[in-house]
């Protein structure tokens, strides 16, 4: 199955520090997405970054995507404590009918 | 406001229990997923439907089926539940319109 494979596994910062989390996955892809999720809950959906795209912005993330490494990161620029979170990322190809898998994420603590 | 409802967000259950998890979504989507997650182990697939009344098996269906009679319905199932059944399930729905939508998650314990 295609994972997504996100490194490191646990980041602590301070408030106002930029946070990068990185994803690798092995095969070709139609896009990627980025996902939060904060403790006991379900996951929210962050960004969608596709294939032929390279660079997304979305308020403070930034999501890059290089298709010839199979690599993305996530930044989080001027972090907050609310951004304390776990982190996923999860390579989607269509024809296999939207299945994503995902890797263990990040955990990311921001201290304030 | 698009939606993806697990009936229950905490549920204790006995060994030996039938155990049915229910997710329900408005989106009309077809594509619908049950995921489980253990800390360490991350989210993993335990089943997924493309239509009313097909299914498919993720990565760890064993102790579990999965019925969906009605497109907004997508019902897991533990038919005997076990102690190494306690963990976080999330249920998910996915469409080339809205995406990705998860729901907040049933947290199952067996006792």
């Amino acid at each position: 199955s295609q994972q997504g494979e996100e490194d490191p596994q646990a980041l602590s910062i301070q408030e106002g520090e930029n946070a990068t989390m990185n994803c690798s996955y092995k095969t070709s892809i139609n896009n990627l997405q980025w996902y939060r999720q904060n403790s006991g809950r379900g996951l929210v959906h962050l960004i969608l970054i596709r294939s032929n795209e390279r660079e997304k912005h979305s308020g403070r993330l930034r999501v890059t995507l290089d298709t010839s490494k199979k690599s993305s990161s996530l930044l989080i620029t001027a972090s907050r404590a609310a951004d304390t979170a776990s982190y996923f990322c999860a390579p989607l190809i269509y024809n296999q009918g939207g299945k994503l898998i995902f890797g263990q994420g990040t955990e990311l603590s921001v201290k304030p | 406001d698009v939606k993806v409802t697990q009936s229950s967000r905490y549920l204790v259950k006995r060994t030996g229990e039938k155990v049915f998890l229910e997710c329900v979504q408005d989106m009309d989507h077809e594509n619908m997923f049950w995921y489980r997650q253990d800390p360490g182990l991350g989210l993993r697939l335990i089943y997924f439907s493309y239509d009313v009344k097909m299914k498919e098996k993720g990565d760890i269906p064993e102790g579990y089926s999965v019925s969906r009679e009605k497109k907004e319905r997508f019902s897991l199932i533990l038919e005997s539940a076990s102690t190494n059944q306690t963990s976080m399930y999330l249920c998910a729905s996915w469409g080339h319109l809205h995406g990705y939508t998860f729901g907040s998650g049933t947290r199952l314990t067996v006792v």
